[in-house]
């Protein structure tokens, strides 16, 4: 059973700060990672994805990737309130019909004034 | 702009009373996936198709079935709903069978009385 694993939170940063998620994932095979951002009653919406070891950055985010330690990380810098959601993390499988995402549970964040 | 449509946003079923729902895409993605995500629980995949080809998950209820009459369109068709079946339900695309992210439809909330 693969396995991806992220602390629940909630995470609460003051307006301004840096976020730290973090998450890590237990089939050392996996070869691309994603992050979702999830408001309240909505649906996922795509973030960043990383495939290599190293960072990504794309604005205020930034991806960190280490398939050595099965660890991978989101860095929201400048936080703001509205980047107050559940964070999910997603790994990927390569299946017969198409790519399969398994999925944290995903973490709480909080951004306070 | 291109995008995963799903409807309704909303829909209330009877408790063993056959529903339906729907998902639209004007990406032109070969892969189109069906979740199941329940309140503070990880988005659960239900089956996929690549094109034409079905690919159920091994846990996935008979009760839950799945159409894709063209490239465009795929539906969620569940038989005799039970109220463990309530929860949001989430279409997904993807371009291709590989590490491409998956981009997800506002979902559809079912509710059953």
């Amino acid at each position: 059973q693969k396995e991806v694993e992220q602390n629940s939170g909630p995470l609460s940063v003051p307006e301004g700060a840096i976020a730290s998620l973090n998450c890590t994932y237990s089939d050392r095979g996996s070869q691309s990672f994603f992050w979702y951002r999830q408001y309240s009653g909505k649906s996922p919406e795509l973030i960043m994805f990383i495939y290599s070891n190293g960072d990504k950055e794309d604005g205020r985010f930034t991806a960190q990737l280490n398939k050595a330690s099965q660890y991978v990380s989101l860095l929201i810098r400048d936080s703001q309130p509205s980047d107050s959601a559940t964070y999910l993390c997603a790994v990927n499988e390569v299946t017969g019909g198409g790519n399969k995402l398994t999925f944290g549970t995903g973490t709480q964040l909080k951004v306070e004034l | 702009d291109a995008m995963v449509i799903q409807n309704p946003r909303y829909q209330v079923t009877q408790f063993g009373k056959p529903v339906t729902l729907s998902c639209s895409q004007t990406l032109n993605h070969n892969v189109m996936y069906w979740y199941q995500q329940k309140s503070s629980q990880a988005p659960k995949l239900l089956f996929h198709y690549y094109d034409k080809d079905f690919n159920n998950e091994a846990d996935t209820p008979d009760n839950f079935q799945s159409r894709r009459p063209n490239t465009s369109f795929c539906f969620l068709d569940i038989r005799s709903p039970g109220l463990g079946d309530a929860a949001m339900y989430l279409c997904a695309t993807s371009r291709e069978r590989n590490y491409q992210p998956q981009h997800f439809g506002d979902g559809t909330r079912l509710s059953i009385l």
